[in-house]
């Protein structure tokens, strides 16, 4: 079983519409969370932290549950831009490497 | 230019051919990491320095893989006796804390392809 686990989708969403992604992790040790999101042929780049409390930037929030060890992402009013694939993310205690999911491909169509 | 470089930018390398692939990190950041990312899949980490202390090589492959970081900045991932399924873009990322939950700053990546 992988450490984190995503559905690779591809979600296809017309503009304007809510998606949301989940993302299970089998550490229960682990200790940071984190989205990234990547473009098709670019590098990984740092899209939000996830917070115990839940927490929101701009049209993007993240959730986190660790009873049941999954996190989420939720996008609001979907833009062209948003097409990429995002990677959930988690570091686990005592271990400075991030360990990256699979990813979801997220195909925003006008 | 303020980013992680990493050069080159594409490299095709016959079957036994060894390759060597180099990684300058931002300015300052301690934290240095590889990670490999195979076609469809996310980046799997293979090794991490602090400084020029190599302090984490756990998710390299195989003994051909082998990574330095003499001066505790620019860093070098080598490969030797390169096989097939070694094709894939090597990502290298920079930090600027040690900590966990420091965001990681990535190169845009050699991408290797063995024939």
């Amino acid at each position: 079983r992988k450490e984190v686990e995503q559905d690779p989708g591809p979600f296809n969403v017309p503009e304007g519409a809510t998606v949301a992604f989940n993302c299970t992790y089998s550490n229960s040790a682990s200790q940071s969370f984190f989205w990234y999101r990547q473009d098709c042929r670019k590098e990984p780049k740092l899209l939000m932290s996830v917070y115990s409390s839940g927490n929101e930037d701009g049209r993007f929030t993240a959730q986190l549950n660790r009873a049941s060890q999954y996190i989420s992402l939720l996008i609001r009013d979907s833009k062209l831009s948003d097409s990429a694939t995002y990677l959930c993310v988690v570091n686990e205690a005592g271990r400075r490497a991030l360990t990256f999911g699979s990813g979801t491909r997220l195909q925003v169509q006008p | 230019g303020a980013g992680v470089s990493q050069s080159p930018r594409y490299k095709v390398a016959k079957r036994g051919q060894d390759v060597a692939l180099r990684c300058d990190p931002i300015s300052g950041h301690v934290s240095l990491f590889w990670y490999q990312q195979a076609l469809g899949q996310g980046p799997e980490f293979l090794t991490y320095f602090q400084n020029e202390a190599q302090l984490d090589k756990s998710g390299l492959p195989s003994d051909r893989f082998f990574a330095e970081r003499p001066e505790g900045s620019v860093s070098t991932l080598k490969i030797q006796r390169t096989q097939q399924e070694d094709s894939a873009v090597y990502l290298c990322a920079s930090s600027s804390r040690q900590e966990g939950n420091s965001p990681l700053h990535f190169g845009n990546g050699t991408r290797l392809t063995v024939t």
